[in-house]
């Protein structure tokens, strides 16, 4: 089945202690990307990969890092977790790095910093 | 950069009422893409448009793409309880490949 799967899906952790969010897809996708979802602010980007070894900042990086070195996996890493990041963070991907491409969703990790 | 606005933020109706959702983009869009959220879940795709006034049906949903491509709508005849849930629209068109995300509208259906 075509999926993106995200861990963990739920995480609570305190301020200041190293998380990581994985992400994989096994649709052979060369676009991934993270966002972050907060009550009236919708889906905003945090970074985007167009292949494997490449990304870039999406609109809000701070606070955060990625890497891409396999195509299917594209972890979001939290060096020092703030309570500002508490938030719904999905992770998406699409067959190749345009607007005009579906992006597949994946089910989501709700993270709390104390 | 792109922005795309999207209105209303909510909309409570009848079951049976319909509904309708407003996207506009500071710039002129390549495309324009609708996904929906359940409660609970997460984003999954609709339909995209690409051409100028295009217009697209899916059952009681139709799309439209303005002739200038910056703005868009999707609107619901006859709402059901199943259609609950945030619908999104993005745009796409920036210049680094990604879709730009309005902040989404959340309908409510009372049965």
């Amino acid at each position: 089945e075509a999926q993106v799967t995200q861990n963990p899906r739920y995480l609570i952790t305190v301020t200041g202690k190293k998380l990581t969010v994985t992400c994989s897809q096994n649709m052979n996708h060369e676009y991934m990307s993270w966002y972050r979802q907060d009550p009236g602010l919708g889906l905003r980007q945090i970074y985007y990969s167009m292949n494997v070894e490449v990304t870039d900042k999406g609109d809000v990086p701070e606070g955060y890092k990625v890497s891409r070195k396999e195509k299917r996996n594209f972890p979001l890493i939290l060096e020092s977790p703030s309570p500002n990041q508490t938030s719904l963070y999905f992770c998406a991907s699409s067959a190749r790095a345009s607007g005009g491409e579906t992006q597949y969703f994946g089910p989501g990790t709700r993270l709390l910093v104390l | 950069g792109q922005q795309v606005m999207q209105i209303p933020q909510y909309q409570h109706v009848q079951e049976g009422e319909d509904f309708t959702t407003y996207c506009n983009s500071s710039t002129t869009l390549s495309n324009i893409q609708w996904y929906k959220q359940r409660p609970g879940g997460h984003p999954v795709f609709l339909i995209q448009l690409v051409k100028s006034g295009e217009v697209k049906k899916q059952k009681r949903l139709t799309f439209q793409f303005g002739e200038a491509k910056k703005n868009s709508s999707l609107h619901i005849t006859a709402t059901q309880t199943t259609d609950v849930g945030t619908y999104f629209c993005a745009g796409g068109g920036g210049s680094n490949y990604k879709l730009t995300f309005g902040k989404g509208t959340l309908l409510t259906v009372n049965p």
